[in-house]
């Protein structure tokens, strides 16, 4: 039974716009969310983190929005750049390991 | 060293054979994590060791499986009489468990081994 949802296997979007990526999420329990980027042949890399504490939480050109009534986050990319194609996985604390969404591919297209 | 380090970066084995994976964590990160990730999947846990606690083993597969880590440093991965299922790429990451402000960076991850058995 999957605890985290990433329900769109890829998105593109053209540069200079929104990209938006959603997460839904089974366990009230998780106190941190996670986002990271995967490039090919590289592990996954921190982009960014909110606490269940709160709704919003911004760095650069990255926001991630959490909906603890709906077990809802997204993040959300202003503008989009062409090296931002990677795969992006969402993740959850339960107060044990991570537990990870099965990713969103994501396509920047100049 | 600066990072976590995982080797060998690609193995290719026999369907049967043993196979030993290896991952050095950050200097100083006292928790250490191994998932893995099929091809189409997400990152699936399968251990995690703390200080001098007792792993959690709770997310490895069968009992083919098993790993070590000597104190707070290096960890190995060891599959026996592996099968083609095991293809996968096997990821280590470190980090530390305390965090101080309300930011969570959770884990550094290596950039994996890519595991093919034939």
């Amino acid at each position: 039974d999957q605890q985290v949802k990433q329900n769109s296997p890829s998105l593109s979007v053209q540069e200079g716009r929104i990209s938006i990526l959603n997460c839904d999420y089974t366990n009230s329990m998780f106190d941190y969310f996670l986002w990271y980027k995967k490039y090919p042949a590289e592990g996954p890399t921190f982009l960014i983190s909110i606490s269940s504490i709160k709704d919003k939480n911004e760095d650069g050109r990255f926001t991630v929005f959490l909906n603890k009534s709906a077990k809802h986050l997204s993040l959300h990319i202003v503008p989009s750049q062409p090296g931002d194609s990677a795969v992006y996985f969402c993740a959850a604390r339960p107060g044990g390991p991570l537990v990870f969404g099965k990713g969103t591919r994501l396509s920047v297209i100049a | 060293g600066a990072g976590v380090s995982q080797s060998p970066s690609n193995k290719v084995t026999e369907k049967g054979k043993d196979v030993e994976l290896r991952c050095d964590p950050i200097s100083g990160h006292t928790a250490l994590y191994w998932y893995r990730q099929r091809l189409g999947q997400g990152l699936e846990f399968l251990i995690y060791f703390q200080g001098n606690s007792a792993p959690d083993k709770s997310g490895l597969p069968s009992d083919r499986f098993s790993a070590e880590r000597t104190g707070e440093s290096v960890s190995t991965l060891t599959i026996q009489r592996t099968q083609q299922e095991d293809s996968a790429v096997y990821l280590c990451a470190s980090t530390l468990l305390l965090d101080r402000d309300a930011q969570y960076y959770g884990y550094t991850f290596g950039s994996g081994t890519r595991l093919t058995v034939v």
